[in-house]
């Protein structure tokens, strides 16, 4: 039972190089979303989906891209990777409901931008 | 501005010490509520919630009342043990299945 999967665990990059950070879920969710979590600040959503196709920004989304292909795969781009983007990166998914439902997180990726 | 308050940490308590963590929240209406906690290492995970206001969610000790009059969802637990270590999160809901988080509270329990 995998849950949701996240990788890579660890990742550094310089400055302007560009990555991909991959999600998959196997619970057939529809809602899947990215965090990123810095100290003292919680976590704060980047971007959401609330089912394939379709995508939308949360609180903190400059400087990344998302798409929805399929119900189990949400990966997250860095286009051109900045110092202010070293955080780590939590994926969650979630049923659609009638109020908010628990939210299940991958381990989460740990980026350091130098 | 954050809508999730909790008390700052770290908190440091020894072992079988009653654990009290501050949460006040601002929303518009009535949002669930939610404490989430993260072991060294791992994601988050749900610890416990509450849909409605007077409502207690429980789990493994830990209790949080929804309290509507003071916007408050406290966590707490009788009797903390060492393998409570960890950092813990209130939450709230913020539309469709949005989560709007506190910044954390880092707990430490000593032997």
């Amino acid at each position: 039972n995998a849950g949701v999967t996240q990788t890579p665990k660890f990742q550094v990059l310089k400055t302007g190089q560009s990555m991909t950070l991959q999600c998959a879920q196997d619970m057939n969710h529809e809602y899947m979303s990215w965090y990123r979590q810095d100290p003292g600040m919680g976590l704060r959503l980047i971007h959401y989906s609330v089912g394939a196709g379709i995508t939308d920004q949360g609180e903190v989304p400059n400087g990344y891209n998302v798409s929805r292909s399929t119900t189990e795969d949400f990966p997250l781009r860095l286009l051109s990777a900045a110092p202010s983007q070293t955080s780590v990166y939590f994926c969650a998914s979630s049923y659609l409901g009638g109020s908010v439902t628990e939210a299940f997180f991958g381990q989460g990726t740990r980026l350091t931008v130098v | 501005g954050n809508s999730v308050t909790q008390m700052e940490g770290p908190v440091t308590l020894s072992e079988e010490a009653f654990l009290t963590i501050n949460c006040t929240y601002t929303a518009t209406g009535y949002p669930s509520l939610f404490w989430y906690v993260q072991y060294p290492g791992e994601g988050l995970q749900l610890l416990l919630k509450a849909t409605k206001a007077d409502d207690k969610g429980s789990n493994k000790g830990f209790e949080a009342t929804y309290r509507k009059e003071t916007t408050s969802f406290h966590l707490e637990k009788g009797s903390v043990q060492v393998s409570d270590s960890a950092v813990y999160f209130c939450a709230r809901g913020g539309g469709a299945q949005k989560l709007v988080f506190g910044q954390g509270t880092r707990l430490t329990i000593n032997p």
